[in-house]
């Protein structure tokens, strides 16, 4: 497959174990986030996204949480699987702009 | 439906050379926007379109130009194109546009440039 990244921060945890991917954004004016995970070959997929308003959403199986007063995302995943080996993307959009900006990724590696 | 369908997948091109990719989002979407992905830069945005209109423009050189057409189709062009080109160009596609709205992304177009 294509290698999305060769210096990432990694992540390897066990499969059952929970994962959490942090993101520090820079841009206090920001006001919607998204994750997204790529998988090799693949485009990016959108997982979950929160707006500026919210400290907390849950989807299926993850979570984000968002502190604005330190500018941190992050990404929970509950009883991580193999198949969520990937690299996880967190995006900032600014108000008022009509664009994403994209993290650099964390590599996600979980170990059967 | 079918997905966000970028083409080609692979490219190799040599320096100076121009090049065209396209991109045919998800049907009756009409916002689609551009992304190349680097494994030092990560994903920056090129450009984004909305009923043939270019709304957005990132931090490119005029080399790197795109457009939309009338059935939401797009295509980019770089031209006199250089070793950093080099990359993972992206399509992603929504029902309007970004961001505020999820965006369906392709499998992208692998350019390498010798």
């Amino acid at each position: 497959g294509e290698s999305v990244g060769l210096h990432l921060p990694t992540l390897s945890v066990q499969e059952g174990d929970n994962s959490i991917i942090n993101c520090a954004y820079s841009n206090s004016a920001s006001d919607y986030f998204i994750w997204y995970k790529q998988e090799s070959g693949k485009g990016p997929q959108f997982i979950i996204d929160i707006r500026s308003n919210m400290d907390k959403r849950q989807g299926q199986r993850v979570t984000v949480l968002l502190n604005k007063t330190v500018k941190h995302l992050s990404l929970q995943i509950a009883a991580t699987q193999p198949g969520d080996s990937a690299v996880y993307f967190c995006a900032e959009n600014i108000e008022g702009y009509s664009t994403l900006t994209f993290g650099k990724g964390t590599m996600l590696l979980v170990s059967p | 439906k079918a997905g966000v369908t970028q083409t080609p997948r692979y490219l190799i091109k040599t320096r100076g050379q121009q090049v065209t990719l396209s991109c045919s989002p998800i049907s009756g979407h009409r916002s689609v926007s551009w992304y190349q992905q680097t494994p030092g830069q990560g994903l920056q945005f090129l450009f984004e379109y909305f009923s043939e209109t270019q709304r957005n423009k990132g931090n490119f050189p005029g080399r790197f130009s795109g457009r939309q057409f009338s059935n939401s189709r797009s295509e980019m062009n770089v031209s006199t194109l250089e070793l950093g080109d080099s990359a993972l160009y992206l399509c992603a596609s929504s029902l309007r546009p970004s961001p505020n709205t999820e965006a369906f992304f392709g499998q992208g177009t692998r350019l390498t440039v010798v």
